[in-house]
């Protein structure tokens, strides 16, 4: 089983919401992954997550603020976004990136995020 | 990580084979490569990865060229369903500052037609 699931599937937010994205996976993953898709672009990194701890954080700003209260669970919180945010926010996990060995990264189906 | 160029779109007749190339001619030897793929508003699904052999999954083959500046990801019988933005991505899996990390650039367009 290698799925990732996102909830919710969309979400429309004002620009004063506070909202927050969720990823699950159940792979026994130790690192999780938070990307950002524009229209019509590549998915873009916003943060990488190993062992529970913020490994990688892609100069994001702070209006985004991720969260991993456990080995299974990843949180994108949400506060004062911008329309610009408006976006697919991806998440992602993969077994930990043990030197010299390769982690596939596996995608969930994504968050369609409208601000308005 | 390398940096990769792949056409931007390519046709292909359905329940023939599609070749997808990609060129990646500053990859390190302890660069992968990568590929996935992107359906419609869908999250990217990984489809096949090397180093330096030749490997076959139930989904595709990728093939590397000996000196590894290039790669060609052969999908044997595309369908319809097989019509997505197909990513190749050179990622290093030991050390450096981009440990761990996925960077996509902007994929080929493979449009599958009956």
């Amino acid at each position: 089983d290698t799925e990732v699931t996102q909830t919710p599937k969309h979400l429309v937010m004002g620009m004063t919401n506070k909202k927050s994205l969720k990823c699950e996976q159940h792979m026994g993953h130790r690192a999780m992954y938070w990307y950002k898709q524009k229209a019509k672009k590549p998915p873009e990194l916003m943060f990488v997550y190993s062992y529970e701890k913020l490994s990688i954080n892609e100069s994001v700003p702070s209006r985004f603020s991720p969260e991993c209260p456990n080995s299974s669970l990843l949180n994108l919180h949400l506060h004062a976004l911008q329309p610009e945010d408006s976006a697919l926010y991806l998440c992602a996990s993969s077994q930990d990136w043990r030197e010299g060995s390769p982690d596939t990264q596996y995608f969930g189906p994504g968050t369609r995020l409208t601000v308005l | 990580d390398a940096k990769t160029t792949q056409p931007t779109s390519m046709d292909c007749a359905e329940g023939r084979a599609a070749n997808l190339p990609c060129n990646h001619s500053t990859i390190s030897g302890n660069e992968y490569v990568y590929w996935y793929r992107q359906i419609h508003s869908q999250g990217p699904q990984y489809i096949i990865h090397g180093l330096k052999n030749n490997e076959t999954n139930e989904m595709a083959s990728l093939i590397i060229t000996e000196d590894r500046k290039s790669s060609t990801l052969i999908l044997p019988h595309a369908t319809l369903r097989d019509t997505a933005v197909y990513y190749c991505i050179v990622r290093v899996v030991a050390g450096g500052t981009s440990y761990g990390k996925l960077t996509f650039g902007q994929g080929t367009i493979l449009t599958v037609h009956p």
